[in-house]
């Protein structure tokens, strides 16, 4: 079954500043990757999603993320951040070992931006 | 809008007293599931509905029910709480259970069980 490890566990960071949240999953032979973001007391919406192709994925918000197939990794980017997104942020990928798709997410990063 | 819909946003419940988190999608989505997310844990599928009628378990189904009556309504029943079920639950649909489809989540419910 696929495992996704969320290499930091809260990230502050400074307005402007560039951040990078790392995520790593098991090997797979055939998977699709995705990063989701929860503001405070919402639910969460899709940032961002690999399927196939181009392995630098863009998203909402300025957000990018790169697929490595080699590294097993899909670590999310932002050149300049802002307050506003100051949010945890999800990895997850989807595992066909049960013989139908689901998510399986990563613990979670919490981003908090500073002034 | 489209949306998916959970009721309540906030519930404290008493140890042993039955309860119902709602959820309804109006997206005409064939595929369900409720998550619980705990701090450290992300988030960990409970149940899951393929369509009506047709539910299985996620990875962590004990002490929780589901049913699907309608393609639109996927309601998760605790028969009798116990304070480990205090968490936040989300409900999330999606077009169907393929994984390359995005999952859209409810606002979240936020359950203490005392």
């Amino acid at each position: 079954a696929q495992s996704v490890t969320q290499l930091d566990s809260q990230v502050p960071v400074f307005e402007e500043a560039p951040v990078e949240l790392r995520c790593n999953y098991s090997s797979s032979v055939s998977v699709y990757l995705f990063w989701y973001v929860q503001y405070p007391n919402q639910g969460l919406q899709l940032l961002l999603k690999y399927l196939s192709g181009s392995t630098l994925v863009k998203g909402i918000n300025g957000f990018e993320a790169e697929f490595n197939k080699s590294q097993t990794s899909f670590h999310l980017r932002k050149p300049s951040v802002h307050i506003s997104d100051t949010a945890e942020y999800f990895c997850a990928v989807s595992d066909r070992s049960g013989g139908y798709n689901k998510l399986i997410f990563g613990a979670g990063t919490r981003l908090a931006v500073h002034p | 809008e489209a949306q998916v819909t959970q009721n309540p946003r906030y519930l404290i419940t008493v140890t042993g007293k039955k309860l119902t988190v709602t959820c309804s999608q109006n997206m005409n989505h064939e595929y369900m599931s409720w998550y619980r997310q705990d701090p450290g844990l992300g988030l960990r599928q409970i149940y899951y509905s393929m369509n009506v009628e047709v539910t299985d378990k996620g990875d962590v189904p004990e002490g929780y029910k589901v049913s699907r009556k309608e393609k639109r309504n996927f309601p998760l029943i605790l028969e009798s709480p116990s304070p480990n079920q205090t968490s936040l639950y989300f409900c999330a649909s999606s077009l169907y259970p393929g994984g390359n489809t995005e999952a859209f989540f409810g606002q979240g419910t936020r359950l203490t069980v005392v």
